[in-house]
């Protein structure tokens, strides 16, 4: 079965510094990844997604994730942090075949200090 | 296109009360997910249907829950005699034919009291 770890639960940065959320995943072929964010009381809205190809990904707002075959990661970076860009993010696992259902991590709180 | 929609945004319900919960796909996608978040959780699969047929089950959804996709376009949720570990957000997302992206609605927050 497919699993998804984000190992940090909440990260606080300050507004311009850079930021790296952490996603590693588990799952027996090569999986599609996405990154989510979720504001408080919303959807979810797409950052990204990697289905294969270049291993690094361009999202909206700024976002860019790489995916690393040898370590199970999809990280999600952005260079300089907004702070519009607090929220919950997080990273789902999905499957080429079949229902297609996403599994997701447990998420990261990000927030974001003046 | 408006994306996903979901009705009511909002639920508070006693507990042991019937409710049910509507979401509105984007038009023309035939997938249909619904989902569970509870609080400081992500999302969790609850059921699938590709057009109106239900083609799987979570073992999260319980014989009180019971979901239908009536023409493939609009889905219901609905859950009988609600119980407090019912309190979550429930999600519904829609997908495309051979698209794996899936586009998620506001949610619909229930409160069992």
């Amino acid at each position: 079965a497919q699993s998804v770890t984000q190992p940090d639960i909440h990260i606080t940065v300050s507004e311009g510094a850079s930021l790296e959320l952490r996603c590693n995943y588990s799952y027996g072929a090569t999986p599609y990844l996405f990154w989510y964010v979720q504001s408080p009381g919303q959807g979810l809205q797409l950052l990204l997604k990697y289905f294969s190809g270049d291993t690094l990904v361009q999202g909206i707002k700024g976002f860019e994730a790489e995916f690393k075959r040898s370590q199970s990661s999809f990280n999600l970076r952005k260079p300089s942090v907004h702070w519009s860009d607090a929220a919950e993010y997080f990273c789902a696992v999905g499957m080429d075949t079949g229902r297609r259902a996403l599994t997701f991590g447990s998420g990261t709180r990000l927030q974001v200090q003046p | 296109d408006t994306g996903v929609s979901q009705d009511p945004r909002h639920k508070i319900t006693k507990r042991g009360q019937n409710v049910t919960f509507r979401c509105d796909p984007i038009s023309e996608h035939n997938r249909l997910y619904w989902y569970r978040q509870t609080l400081g959780q992500g999302p969790e699969f609850l059921t699938y249907f590709q057009n109106e047929a239900q083609l799987e089950k979570s073992r999260l959804l319980s014989d009180r829950f019971s979901a239908e996709r009536p023409k493939g376009s609009f889905s219901t949720l609905e859950i009988q005699r609600t119980e407090q570990g019912d309190s979550a957000m429930y999600l519904c997302a829609s997908s495309g034919a051979g698209v794996t992206e899936a586009f998620f609605g506001q949610g619909t927050r229930l409160t069992v009291v």
